[in-house]
């Protein structure tokens, strides 16, 4: 089974400059995560998708930071214009169901992430 | 607000001898835990998890246990390999949905 695809793998830009990354999750896997994961620390939730909608948010910098999943399936994650903090890797998850309502917790399955460096 | 936290940045443990790496969490309503894996530029890999209803939680080489009054899991590698070495981050999520709050996350070197 193919896992969680991410690309690009590292991104270098100026600050005020935009990017896009790309994810493309586990075939069949309803909900996505987008994650900020700023050296020493750990993964911060910036975005959860289940299929084409958004069910959580509610800590994405929403001024500078977009991201959609239109057809269900893979998803862009964007930020414009970048700031020197946006340093992080961004990592991609996905999981098979969205919630805990049928009393089990879905794991999430991690990609690569894209290494950003603003500069 | 860190939700959960791992105090220990690292730890060094000889091969074939036991791995302990700890997590403690504000929130009592989180339910369920995860334990990642993560290796230099690849993103993190499950675990084993564990959820509320039990206390401990067992794969192989990999134990994990909580104890709830104590708002605390811990996760065992018992033989700890060089292969281990890596860094661990704890999370831990809540009924009302699947956002996982995790923690900064422990470097474990194994010293063959």
């Amino acid at each position: 089974e193919a896992g969680v695809a991410q690309s690009p793998r590292y991104k270098i830009i100026e600050k005020r400059q935009s990017v896009a990354f790309w994810c493309n999750p586990i075939s069949g896997h309803a909900t996505l995560y987008w994650y900020q994961q700023i050296l020493g620390q750990g993964p911060k939730l910036l975005i959860q998708f289940q299929n084409n909608g958004v069910v959580d948010d509610s800590q994405l910098p929403k001024d500078r930071f977009s991201a959609e999943r239109l057809k269900g399936v893979d998803s862009t994650l964007k930020i414009q214009p970048a700031k020197l903090e946006d340093s992080a890797v961004y990592l991609c998850a996905s999981s098979l169901f969205p919630n805990s309502r049928l009393g089990v917790q879905e794991t999430q399955y991690f990609g690569p992430g894209t290494r950003l460096l603003v500069l | 607000d860190q939700q959960v936290k791992q105090n220990s940045p690292s730890l060094s443990v000889q091969e074939g001898r036991i791995s302990i790496l700890n997590c403690d969490y504000t929130n009592s309503m989180f339910d369920y835990f995860l334990w990642y894996k993560k290796y230099p530029a690849e993103g993190p890999t499950f675990l084993i998890s564990i959820s509320s209803i039990k206390d401990k939680n067992e794969d192989g080489r990999f134990t994990v246990f909580l104890n709830k009054s104590a708002k605390h899991l811990s996760l065992h590698i018992v033989p700890s390999q060089p292969g281990d070495s890596a860094v661990y981050f704890c999370a831990a999520s809540g009924a009302t949905g699947n956002q996982f709050y995790f923690g900064t996350g422990t470097s474990l070197t194994v010293i063959p």
